[in-house]
């Protein structure tokens, strides 16, 4: 049974538009999420981070969004660059459980941003 | 410069054959981990080690092996045993206490059994 979901495969978005990347989680227990990005061949790279006490975060073109008590949070990319496309991870935590520091990855969503 | 290594980045093997992929680290990261990436799928967890001469079993652990002797190093070893060994191998590392999760990843390993 999936605990973090991301229900979009693939996401195409015009360069300069917003691209929003979403993810569901049904552990109630997570309290810390993170957003990495991959391109092909290589391993993930972090780009953004939320802990449950926040709603937003934002660093640069990138601000994730949290709504607990829908369990969804979402990944914002504003303006979205060619550079941008790649396939990017929606990942929980539970922090305070026995397996601290575990991540519990999504399925990915590939982005292609069209110049 | 600080980070992870994995190496070799291709690794081709005949079935039966026992694999060892290496990953070493220069972070001062006291945790470590194995994750396998398939086509179409989410990185899973196959061992973890929050110390030295210590590791836990994640979610698809059955047919790997690891060992954790010193804190820079925590090589996995594909074996015979395991149904489905071709795949993409990442490892990463973490610190333990503070608060952030953030798992710092190095280059992969793609692995191909035949």
């Amino acid at each position: 049974d999936q605990q973090v979901k991301q229900n979009s495969p693939s996401l195409s978005v015009q360069e300069g538009r917003i691209s929003i990347l979403n993810c569901d989680y049904t552990n109630s227990m997570f309290d810390y999420f993170l957003w990495y990005k991959k391109y092909p061949a290589e391993g993930p790279t972090f780009l953004i981070s939320i802990s449950s006490i926040k709603d937003k975060n934002e660093d640069g073109r990138f601000t994730v969004f949290l709504n607990k008590s829908a369990k969804h949070l979402s990944l914002h990319i504003v303006p979205s660059q060619p550079g941008d496309s790649a396939v990017y991870f929606c990942a929980a935590s539970a922090g305070s459980g026995g397996s601290q520091g575990n991540l519990i990855f999504g399925k990915g969503t590939k982005l292609s941003v069209k110049p | 410069d600080g980070g992870i290594t994995q190496s070799p980045k291709y690794l081709f093997r005949k079935e039966g054959q026992n694999v060892t992929l290496s990953c070493e680290q220069n972070l001062n990261h006291d945790a470590m981990y194995w994750y396998r990436q398939d086509p179409g799928q989410g990185l899973r967890l196959i061992y973890y080690s929050q110390i030295v001469n210590d590791f836990q079993k994640g979610d698809i652990a059955e047919g790997y092996s690891v060992s954790r002797e010193k804190k820079e190093s925590f090589p996995l070893t594909v074996t015979s045993a395991q149904k489905n060994p071709t795949a993409f191998y990442l490892c990463a590392s973490s610190i333990v206490g503070t608060g952030n999760y953030e798992q710092y990843f190095g280059p992969g390993t793609r692995l191909t059994v035949t």
